[in-house]
């Protein structure tokens, strides 16, 4: 399975953007990247997730790079209800039958 | 349209008992997944049903099983509790298998709480 690489935590202004990076350097070309977060004792919330293209929807940008090696989960305007831990997932092909969490990263917005 | 519903939120049962854990899928949704999160090994995948059939299976002993209903909802059952099953357990709605070859979703419930004492 291809593995991913975030950071253990960052902090963001309220207000500001949030910027979360993630490394996929062994991605293959049909594996997906998945975005998740997780407020404390909560089940996962389903962000976005992207193939080649950059996607919007309402909650957030993902942004990856022409290589695919990496990417960048944009929360525009940051709350004080985005603090939660964000997992970046690559799901391995259309036949990868789960997904596999990481660490991901602890994200605190303060005010 | 309502999410994932997970029943119990909480539950409290000795070693040795068993327990029953509910999911109630998205309306529409024919694939549950449940995973197992405790704090030393985070987010693990337990099993998948989609319509009925036992898809994929991680890598949990066989005190751990489940089933799938015609109406898409999924129990778990873990027999034989231990200590170490003490864990948030999560379940996963989607509206295809994630092993069927199509790029899908999964929205997960609660979880349901469960204290092993």
């Amino acid at each position: 399975d291809a593995k991913t690489t975030q950071p253990p935590s960052m902090d963001c202004a309220e207000g500001r953007a949030a910027n979360l990076p993630c490394n996929h350097s062994t991605i293959s070309g049909n594996e997906y990247v998945y975005w998740y977060r997780q407020i404390h004792s909560q089940g996962p919330q389903y962000i976005i997730h992207g193939l080649k293209n950059n996607e919007t929807n309402e909650m957030a940008s993902l942004i990856i790079t022409e290589d695919r090696k990496s990417s960048t989960l944009i929360l525009p305007h940051a709350t004080l209800r985005d603090t939660a831990v964000y997992y970046c997932i690559v799901r391995a092909g259309s036949n990868d039958y789960k997904l596999s969490f990481g660490a991901g990263t602890t994200v605190t917005v303060r005010a | 349209k309502a999410g994932v519903t997970q029943t119990p939120r909480y539950l409290i049962k000795t070693r040795g008992q068993q327990v029953t854990l509910s999911c109630s899928p998205i309306s529409g949704h024919r694939s549950v997944s449940w995973y197992q999160q405790t704090p030393g090994q985070g987010l693990q995948f337990l099993f998948e049903y989609f319509s009925e059939t036992q898809r994929n299976k991680g890598n949990f002993p066989g005190r751990f099983s489940g089933r799938q209903f015609s109406n898409s909802r999924s129990e778990m059952n873990v027999s034989t509790l231990e200590l170490g099953d003490s864990a948030l357990y999560l379940c996963a709605s989607s509206l295809y298998s994630w092993g069927g070859g199509r790029n899908t979703e999964a929205f997960f419930g609660q979880g349901t709480r469960l204290t092993v004492v």
